[in-house]
Formats: C-alpha cells, structure tokens, sequence
C-alpha cells in the first residue's frame, strides 16, 4: 500500500520546456488535488479533481493543465514551463474523513 | 474568496519553551484542520475539529476551534526538538476545498 506516490521526485527544467507530472494513489479515494508550495504562501491550490472525470480550477490554474485519467491517476502539465513555476508541487487525495493525504512532492526548477 | 490567515510566520523558541499558531478565517467553516511539514516533507495530517468550541488533545498539543467556527489555535506545551517544522491549518468551506493558511515555521533551540 504505496499510498500517494509522485514522479519525478526533481526536475529542472529549461524556460518553454513542457513536462507532466504524475501522480497516482491506491487507497481508492475519489477525491484528488494539484498543489504549489513556493516559500513564505503556504500551499496554493493548482486544480482538482472531485471524481473520476471530473476537474475544476483552484486558486492558481494560469500555466497549468490536468488529465484524471482514471480514479487513481491525475496528472498536471506544464505546456510552456515559465521559471516562476519553480515550486515544490504536491498531490493529495481527499480521505474518507474528509482530510488530505499528500504525496511526497515533486521538486521543480524552471530555468 | 476564502481567505485563512496564520500567525506568526515564524516562531523560534528554546527546548521547553510553549508555542502557539492561530488562524482565521474570512468566512465561518465546516471544519479545520491542522498539518506538520518536517523541513524536506510533505504536510501530514494532526487532527481534525468540526464542532463550535471544539477541544482536542495529542499528548503535548492542544488543538481548538472557536465558538464562530472562524478560528483556531494550536498550542504545544514543552517544546522538543522532534517538534520542529511548519504547522499549516486548513479551513473546509461548504465547497470541500481547503484553504490552507501560510503557515508557523518553529525552530526549537536545544
């Protein structure tokens, strides 16, 4: 039982590059999220997913795209990677008691 | 929208020493909740408040939640070193999505 697991664990990246990163959960949770951390904002929300083919914008969805693919994977893309997309981005799943289960985190410099 | 303050941003104190994060919110909530991120982590999930007036413990933390459902607070007596990290609190509106506060960032000095 992996729980939450992210790929790539870092990356960097050249301005105008494109990338996905992926993020895929086994707790069967319907409910899954993008966040960004940069420091001194806490964690924004990038977009979410409330269900298997379902997705909504968060907080902060300019430079962004995400795929659910199925109920375990959702995939954020970068079409055009700019550097203040530098972050630390993190996946979570919403629990059966309604909290968040987060995954370890994708490293990110854009150049 | 939705805004969750926290202060302070920082918070540095000597092993033994009490601390406390507060957060407020714009709006009244559904619940709040509160995570630990170690430096280098991923925010893990503490506890959970739902009801008006709401007290938890966990052995050294005390957790509250206020009578408006606006506010909370976290509060850890003794400080230890393995306490070290940034406390994040999530507020839940009515559209299942937190808004997570900007964070305490606690540094425990030996």
């Amino acid at each position: 039982n992996a729980g939450v697991t992210q790929t790539p664990k870092f990356q960097v990246l050249k301005t105008g590059q494109s990338m996905t990163l992926q993020c895929a959960q086994d707790m069967n949770h319907n409910s899954m999220y993008w966040y960004r951390q940069d420091p001194g904002m806490g964690l924004r929300l990038i977009y979410y997913s409330a269900s298997e083919g379902t997705t909504d914008k968060g907080e902060v969805p300019n430079g962004y795209n995400v795929s659910r693919l199925n109920k375990r994977e959702f995939s954020l893309r970068l079409e055009s990677a700019a550097p203040s997309q530098t972050s630390v981005y993190f996946c979570a799943t919403r629990t059966y008691t309604d909290t968040q289960y987060f995954g370890p985190g994708t490293r990110l410099t854009v150049l | 929208g939705q805004q969750v303050m926290q202060i302070p941003q920082y918070q540095h104190v000597q092993e033994g020493e009490d601390f406390t994060t507060y957060c407020n919110s714009s709006t009244t909530l559904s619940n709040i909740q509160w995570y630990k991120q170690r430096p280098g982590g991923h925010p893990v999930f503490l506890i959970q408040l739902v009801k008006s007036g709401e007290v938890k413990k966990q052995k050294r933390l005390t957790f509250q939640f206020g009578e408006a459902k606006k506010n909370s607070s976290l509060h850890i007596t003794a400080t230890q070193t393995t306490d070290v990290g940034t406390y994040f609190c999530g507020g839940e509106g009515s559209n299942y999505k937190l808004t997570f506060g900007k964070g305490t960032l606690l540094t425990v000095n030996p």
